[in-house]
């Protein structure tokens, strides 16, 4: 099975910052990468497949970098909306998520 | 407009069963790969299991013997069958759509398991 590792597990930052998360697998995955934002309460929304290709509606401040097994997940500025939990999720082999990153408030 | 909604949840004794189910709309679930993925409390996400479209499956080693994923292509809907369940079943249950990209690109709002005596 492949596994999924991010980091941090935790991000302490301030609105306008810029914020990196990574997230590496544990054999080659290519491309096929995707990113999910879950605020509490709420499913999962889908911010980034095939590591780069950002979702209808998303906002371009977020963009996703990598191949292989090691990406990024990058917020160009953090904006109070953006306060949430962020996970990767590999698709070349089954289907294993990262095991999240938390964004909080610094 | 695509939408799922799941039914079913509540709580349980260890040991007993309960059948989620997932109403879907806007599209055809036996056209697509359809998924149950759960978090438990204060957790991650975790696959749980994986219908295809012809008609395979998958499951999570976790579940393997105990879950049981199906669709009604008449209703549209999907379901998981849960069996012989544990306290470590206790999570929420969320119906996903994995797209034609194999990503999951549409989720259902989720349903609580609780599995306690």
């Amino acid at each position: 099975d492949i596994q999924m590792t991010q980091s941090p597990s935790t991000l302490s930052a301030s609105v306008g910052d810029r914020v990196t998360i990574t997230c590496r697998a544990s054999q080659s995955i290519g491309s096929w990468l995707a990113w999910y934002q879950q605020k509490p309460g709420k499913a999962p929304k889908l911010l980034i497949y095939k590591a780069s290709s950002l979702d209808s509606g998303v906002p371009s401040r977020f963009s996703g970098s990598g191949s292989g097994t090691e990406f990024t997940l990058t917020i160009s500025s953090l904006q109070p909306d953006d306060f949430a939990t962020y996970y990767c999720q590999q698709y070349n082999s089954y289907w294993t998520f990262g095991q999240g990153t938390k964004v909080e408030i610094k | 407009e695509v939408q799922l909604v799941e039914s079913g949840g509540g709580l349980i004794q260890p040991g007993g069963s309960l059948r989620l189910s997932c109403a879907a709309s806007g599209f055809t679930v036996s056209s697509n790969y359809m998924s149950w993925v759960r978090q438990a409390p204060g957790k991650g996400l975790e696959y749980v299991s994986v219908i295809y479209s012809g008609g395979s499956t998958y499951y999570a080693d976790s579940v393997k013997g105990r879950f049981t994923i199906s669709r009604d292509n008449s209703k549209n809907t999907l379901y998981l069958q849960m069996n012989s369940l544990r306290a470590e079943d206790t999570a929420v249950y969320y119906c996903a759509r994995i797209g034609s990209g194999w990503y999951v690109d549409y989720w259902g709002q989720g349903i609580l398991v609780t599995v306690s005596s």
